[in-house]
């Protein structure tokens, strides 16, 4: 079946860091990528998408491609600030079959310090 | 605008007790998702509905838990004779279309069972 692998947190960055969060994937038809981020105490709000091979999703200074050959749709900032501190989804929906259910991975949780 | 309701934001039940989730969609949306989230781990889908339906309840574990969205009135989860597993956070999502990339997330209820 469909699943998606995110690196294990927390990660903790200082201001103005650069941020990476790792995300491969595995699934039998040709998925959609998502970023989903939640806040603490709140529910997931989708952060960015892409729907095919090197495709760049972005939103709010953050971005990811989508890479088929290696598999990965890798989250990106060039300079986190604290307000980023939250946790980060990666997710695909794999429409082959008509399916629409999306699979999450575990979560990664981002700590900025000041 | 009001987004995704949840009610209760925190629910505490003994186990054997009745837990009963309650989920409002943005206006004009039709199409609700009920997901799980377990400690440190991701989303897991439960159940799809659309008014007076249910379109998808794979996620769903076969006993002790229902879902209904009625014509009037929120989408419920009921988890009957709760136990102590059943703890976790459970968001609903709604949408307008079947297309779950433009999913709307709730703040979510935190069921605690003692």
């Amino acid at each position: 079946g469909d699943s998606v692998t995110q690196m294990e947190g927390p990660v903790t960055l200082s201001e103005e860091a650069f941020l990476t969060i790792n995300c491969t994937y595995t699934a039998t038809g040709y998925p959609s990528l998502f970023w989903y981020v939640q806040y603490p105490g709140e529910g997931l709000q989708l952060l960015l998408k892409a729907t095919k091979a090197d495709d760049k999703g972005s939103n709010k200074g953050f971005e990811a491609t989508y890479r088929k050959e290696t598999t990965s749709f890798h989250l990106e900032k060039g300079s986190v600030q604290v307000s980023d501190s939250a946790v980060y989804f990666c997710a695909l929906s794999d429409r082959s079959g008509g399916s629409y259910i999306p699979t999450f991975g575990r979560g990664t949780s981002l700590i900025v310090h000041p | 605008n009001a987004g995704v309701m949840q009610n209760p934001r925190h629910l505490v039940r003994r186990r054997g007790q009745e837990a009963r989730l309650r989920c409002s969609p943005m206006k004009g949306h039709s199409h609700v998702y009920w997901y799980r989230q377990l400690p440190e781990e991701g989303l897991k889908f439960m159940v799809y509905l659309q008014k007076e339906n249910i379109i998808d309840e794979s996620g769903m574990p076969k006993e002790r838990f229902s879902a209904e969205f009625p014509k009037e009135g929120p989408s419920i989860l009921r988890i009957q004779q709760v136990v102590r597993g059943d703890s976790a956070a459970y968001f609903c999502a709604s949408s307008p279309l079947s297309f779950w990339d433009e999913q709307y997330f709730g703040p979510g209820t935190r069921l605690t069972v003692t």
